[in-house]
Formats: C-alpha cells, sequence, structure tokens
C-alpha cells in the first residue's frame, strides 16, 4: 500500500515551458487535491475532484489545468510556466472528502 | 473565499512546557476542523481532528478544543519535546462543501 504517490520529486523548467506533475493513489479514494505551498502562505488549493470525471477550482487555479480520468490518477498540468509558479506543490487525497487527507511526499518546482 | 487566520506564525518553548496555536474561521457552515503536523521537509500529516458536534478532543499530549460560537478553534500540546518541533496547520472545511480551508502555519521550536 503505498499510499499517494507523486512524481518528479524535483523539477527546474524554463518560463513558458509545460510539464505535468503526477499524482496517484492507491487507498480507492474519490476525492484528490492539488495544493501549492509557499513560504508563509499555508497550503492553497489548486484544483480539486471528487471523482473520476469531475473536477473544480480552487482558491488560485489560474495556469494550472487539471483531469480526472481515473479513480487512481490526478495529474496536474503547467502549459506555459512562469517564475510565479514556484513553490511547493502537494498531491493529497481522501475518503469522500469527508476526513483526513492524505498527502504526497510533495514535488519541488523551480521556474526560472 | 474562506478564510482561516491562524496564530501565532512562529512559537519557541522550553521543553516541558505547553504550547498553543489558535485559529479563527468565518464559515458558520464550516463543521469539521483537522490539524496537520509537518516536519522539516516531510509532508502534512494528520495529528487530530475535531468536528462541529464535540468541544473537545484529547490524544495522549494532544488536545484541540472548538468553541463553534467565536468561530475559533486551537491545538493544545502539553509536556513539549524537541520531537514536536515543525511547522503546524490548521483547517477547516464546511459542511457540504469539497474544499479545505488551511492556516498559514506555525512554526514550533521545543527548546531542550
Amino acid at each position: 500500500n503505498a499510499g499517494v504517490t507523486q512524481t518528479p520529486k524535483f523539477q527546474v523548467l524554463k518560463t513558458g515551458q509545460s510539464m505535468t506533475l503526477q499524482c496517484a493513489q492507491d487507498m480507492n479514494h474519490e476525492y484528490m487535491s492539488w495544493y501549492r505551498q509557499d513560504p508563509g502562505m499555508g497550503l492553497r488549493l489548486i484544483h480539486y475532484s471528487v471523482g473520476a470525471g469531475i473536477t473544480d477550482q480552487g482558491e488560485v487555479p489560474n495556469g494550472y489545468n487539471v483531469s480526472r480520468s481515473t479513480t487512481e490518477d490526478f495529474p496536474l498540468r503547467l502549459l506555459s510556466a512562469a517564475p510565479s509558479q514556484t513553490s511547493v506543490y502537494f498531491c493529497a487525497s481522501s475518503y469522500a472528502g469527508i476526513g483526513e487527507l492524505f498527502f504526497g511526499e510533495g514535488s519541488r518546482l523551480t521556474v526560472l | 473565499g474562506e478564510n482561516v487566520e491562524q496564530h501565532p506564525s512562529t512559537l519557541s518553548v522550553q521543553e516541558g512546557d505547553s504550547a498553543v496555536i489558535k485559529c479563527t474561521y468565518s464559515d458558520s457552515a464550516s463543521n469539521y476542523f483537522p490539524w496537520y503536523k509537518q516536519e522539516l521537509g516531510k509532508r502534512p500529516q494528520l495529528i487530530i481532528d475535531i468536528r462541529s458536534n464535540v468541544g473537545e478532543k484529547k490524544d495522549q499530549r494532544i488536545a484541540v478544543t472548538l468553541n463553534k460560537t467565536a468561530k475559533h478553534f486551537s491545538l493544545h500540546i502539553t509536556e513539549t519535546q524537541p520531537e514536536d518541533s515543525a511547522v503546524y496547520f490548521c483547517a477547516e472545511k464546511p459542511l457540504g462543501g469539497n474544499q479545505f480551508y488551511f492556516g498559514t502555519g506555525t512554526s514550533l521550536t521545543v527548546i531542550p
């Protein structure tokens, strides 16, 4: 039982490049979400999903896209990276969104 | 959007003393209040949570209290130990909502 797995752990991009952060969970959780963590700002919700085929925006969705084709996977896409997207990104899942959030190990992204 | 205020942002205590972190929220519909601990370079992990039908919950040296009338909840750590040093985040989730809203975090340092 791996829990929530994120890849890559570290990534450096140039402004304008695109990339996808991968997130997978093996707990059969319906609810999955992406957060970004910046110093002094806590964890801010980017996008979330309550089940396969359903996604919705969080507090800071601009510049990010998501999709949820399966229960297990919830990738986060940056179409044209900007320095303001330099951050640590966490994927998290929970059972039906009503209890504990299980976080991945995080992905540290630097945009130059 | 929802707003969770967390204080203090930094807290230093002597080993063996108690630590208290407070959070206030604005949405009266909030009914779930978890606390997460994040050690340096690690993922956030749930340490305790409380639901709106309960005023206090304890788990060994950790307790959470909730005052729904005043819309605030607090984390209490007694007999602090150096391994309690971490960043602590409060969060809240409205009843029927799908978004978890996090505070900005408290960096706790326990001085041996």
